[in-house]
């Protein structure tokens, strides 16, 4: 089982609100990720860190926004939820560019959204 | 445009046999393919990792092969059980200084006792 945590599991929330998805591994992996999953589709990547002070876009383009201030602690933040943004977001994290060579990603349990 | 093509239809097996499953890329050169297990509502875990240069890979029940003549990844379980039954990712990767990873769809498993 992997060292890298989500809360909330679910999360029900209405229009317009603001929401932090929170997620933090302790393998000390310097690569962080997000992912955007809906049921029965594939994953799109939304977010992604090389290390503390780096964040970039992924190929799916999103409203939501990510800081990575510390190794362990990569969360993802909504201003202002619309229900467009219900979906499933996984958080992953790996070693790669660290000690490996190879991008083996470890996925959190994921946060189940729905915005009323 | 690169593409990842995974059986997106269920695939049932009787407990026992041997599961095959199917992973198909275009316009790709991967320097490595990866493969995932998801668990309905879970994220995926990772199984095992096959790079350009390696034929076939081995772990346990679970057995990849990576032709990239064919541009094909074949996924097989042995021995299937119930507890297999899963959704199973195919992952790849064309290597470089920002390893992109791209994930298939997905197919899912359903093992019958």
């Amino acid at each position: 089982e992997a060292d890298i945590y989500q809360t909330p599991r679910y999360l029900v929330i209405g229009t317009g609100k603001k929401i932090t998805l929170e997620c933090s591994q302790t393998m000390g992996h310097d690569k962080m990720y997000w992912y955007q999953q809906d049921p029965g589709m594939e994953l799109h990547l939304i977010h992604y860190s090389y290390g503390v002070n780096s964040t970039e876009k992924g190929d799916l383009s999103s409203e939501s926004t990510v800081s990575r201030i510390r190794t362990e602690h990569f969360p993802l933040t909504l201003e202002s939820a619309r229900p467009s943004h219900t979906s499933q977001y996984l958080c992953a994290s790996s070693s790669f560019g660290g000690t490996s060579s190879e991008d083996t990603q470890y996925f959190g349990p994921g946060t189940r959204l729905t915005v009323l | 445009s690169q593409k990842i093509e995974q059986n997106s239809e269920a695939l049932n097996i009787q407990e026992g046999k041997t599961a095959t499953l199917t992973c198909n890329y275009t316009n790709y050169s991967p320097a490595y393919l990866q493969w995932y297990r998801q668990d309905p509502g879970r994220g995926p875990v990772f199984l095992l990792l096959i790079r350009e240069n390696e034929k076939e890979k081995r772990k346990e029940r679970l057995k990849v092969t990576f032709d990239t003549t064919l541009k094909q990844s074949l996924f097989h379980i042995t021995a299937s059980q119930p507890a297999d039954s899963a959704t199973y990712l195919c992952a790849l990767s064309q290597g470089g200084g920002y390893q992109k990873v791209t994930f298939g769809i997905g197919t899912k498993l359903q093992v019958i006792p």
